[in-house]
């Protein structure tokens, strides 16, 4: 089975400082891995994604994501943050399995980022 | 413009009384899927369509229909609705169950079972 965790509840960060949002995977065989945002009463927005190649993954709104198999991590990092950052965010793995085929997503349960003015 | 509806937005009813929550997108996608969302539990998986008339269980299908008989439309369906069923409901679509990375999420479904 495949997990997700997303160990901070909130994040809070002041404008124009950097910002990291955690995020560690547990699955058999390879993941693929994925951050998506959620604005107030709205639906989910896909961020980026991590398949392969280069474990620096650069996503929509100058959000990045280092993978580090090692650790089994997948970390969110913008170098400045804005308010208009302020949200839920969420991580997702899906493995690919030895049929060749792949898993349903699992997500976290989500980090909220206030960014403070 | 491309997107997912979901009606109603919001819904309060009583427990026991079916109720239907509809999904509609337009983009000719083939792969859809059904989430909750509760506090402290991210998203679960409902369920999922591949495509027309194919339908599986995701993690957590208990007290939950749904069907497929067009490739726009995947009703939800709550034959009869308990309390632990109150929460945020999100239908999604993507173009095939190989780049659900990147589906399309609805605007959200509200609902206060009482």
């Amino acid at each position: 089975a495949q997990s997700v965790a997303q160990p901070e509840d909130q994040v809070n960060v002041a404008e124009g400082n950097p910002l990291t949002v955690k995020c560690t995977y547990s699955v058999s065989g390879n993941p693929y891995l994925f951050w998506y945002v959620q604005y107030p009463n709205r639906g989910l927005q896909f961020l980026l994604k991590y398949i392969t190649g280069d474990n620096l993954v650069k996503g929509s709104y100058g959000f990045e994501a280092e993978f580090n198999k090692s650790q089994t991590s997948f970390h969110l990092k913008k170098p400045s943050a804005l308010v208009s950052d302020s949200a839920l965010y969420f991580c997702a793995v899906r493995a690919l399995n030895s049929g060749g085929g792949a898993d349903g997503l699992t997500f976290g349960k989500g980090t909220h980022l206030i960014i403070q003015p | 413009e491309a997107q997912v509806t979901q009606n109603p937005r919001y819904l309060i009813t009583v427990t026991g009384k079916k109720l239907t929550v509809t999904c509609s997108q337009n983009m000719n996608h083939e792969y859809m899927s059904w989430y909750r969302q509760d506090p402290g539990l991210g998203l679960r998986q409902i369920y999922y369509s591949m495509n027309v008339e194919v339908t599986d269980k995701g993690d957590v299908p208990e007290g939950y229909k749904v069907s497929r008989k067009e490739k726009r439309n995947f009703p939800l369906i709550l034959e009869s609705p308990s309390p632990n069923q109150t929460s945020l409901y999100f239908c999604a679509s993507s173009y095939s169950a190989g780049d659900i990375e990147t589906q399309y999420f609805g605007p959200g479904t509200r609902l206060l079972v009482l």
